[in-house]
């Protein structure tokens, strides 16, 4: 079965620690993995995808085949970085995403 | 060119009523999705459309519930005789026509949380 798991419902940490999402997936094939972002009183917004291997305001994550996961990293969390973190999964030809619960990240100044 | 758009954002509804939620996506788009939320928990998929076709329904519940993409006009879904267990937020995401067809990032509306009493 197709899934994405996000272990933790709440990570606080403090300005400038480092910062790592947990996610681990299901999926039987070659799944492309997002993150998603939603900031207070804003609407769902791409953070990163796996195939652009690109770092976005400072977030990275990287593809593990061999543990299932997708996690997401920053060295060192601003306060800005408060917000609601979604890990996403797309498989098959549709498209359609299949979502954890979600990860609200709290930077404590 | 404004976002996708989704109306309304709050919709009370009694028990036994209809539902219809509304989603415009962006200029040039032509790919929709649907997704709930319930309280708590992560966004599940519905329903996939393209322009007058539904292409994957999976994640619809079989009674009920119903979706459009008309040729002219944004994409409906339509909930019959609500139940209290239909609170939740749906949103609507859509994704361009050129490019890697269904594989193009999903930009998503504001949603519209619907109440039933």
């Amino acid at each position: 079965a197709q899934r994405v798991t996000q272990p933790e419902k709440l990570l606080s940490v403090f300005k400038g620690a480092p910062v790592e999402l947990k996610c681990n997936y299901s999926y039987s094939g070659s799944p492309e993995l997002f993150w998603y972002v939603q900031y207070s009183r804003q609407r769902l917004q791409l953070l990163l995808r796996h195939i652009s291997r690109e770092s976005i305001k400072g977030f990275t994550a990287d593809l593990n085949k061999g543990e299932t996961s997708f996690h997401l990293k920053k060295p060192f969390a601003q306060e800005e970085d408060s917000a609601m973190y979604y890990c996403a999964l797309s498989g098959g030809n549709t498209g359609k995403l299949i979502f954890g619960q979600g990860t609200t990240l709290q930077v404590k100044p | 060119n404004a976002g996708v758009m989704q109306n309304p954002r709050h919709l009370v509804r009694r028990r036994g009523q209809e539902a219809r939620l509304r989603c415009s996506p962006m200029k040039g788009h032509s790919h929709v999705y649907w997704y709930r939320q319930l309280p708590e928990e992560g966004l599940k998929f519905m329903v996939y459309l393209q322009k007058e076709n539904i292409i994957d329904e999976s994640g619809m519940p079989k009674e009920r519930f119903s979706a459009e993409f008309p040729k002219e006009g944004p994409s409906i879904l339509r909930i019959q005789q609500v139940v209290r267990g239909d609170s939740a937020a749906y949103f609507c995401a859509s994704s361009p026509a050129q490019g890697g067809g269904p594989q193009e990032t999903q930009y998503f509306g504001p949603g519209t949380r619907l109440l039933v009493l």
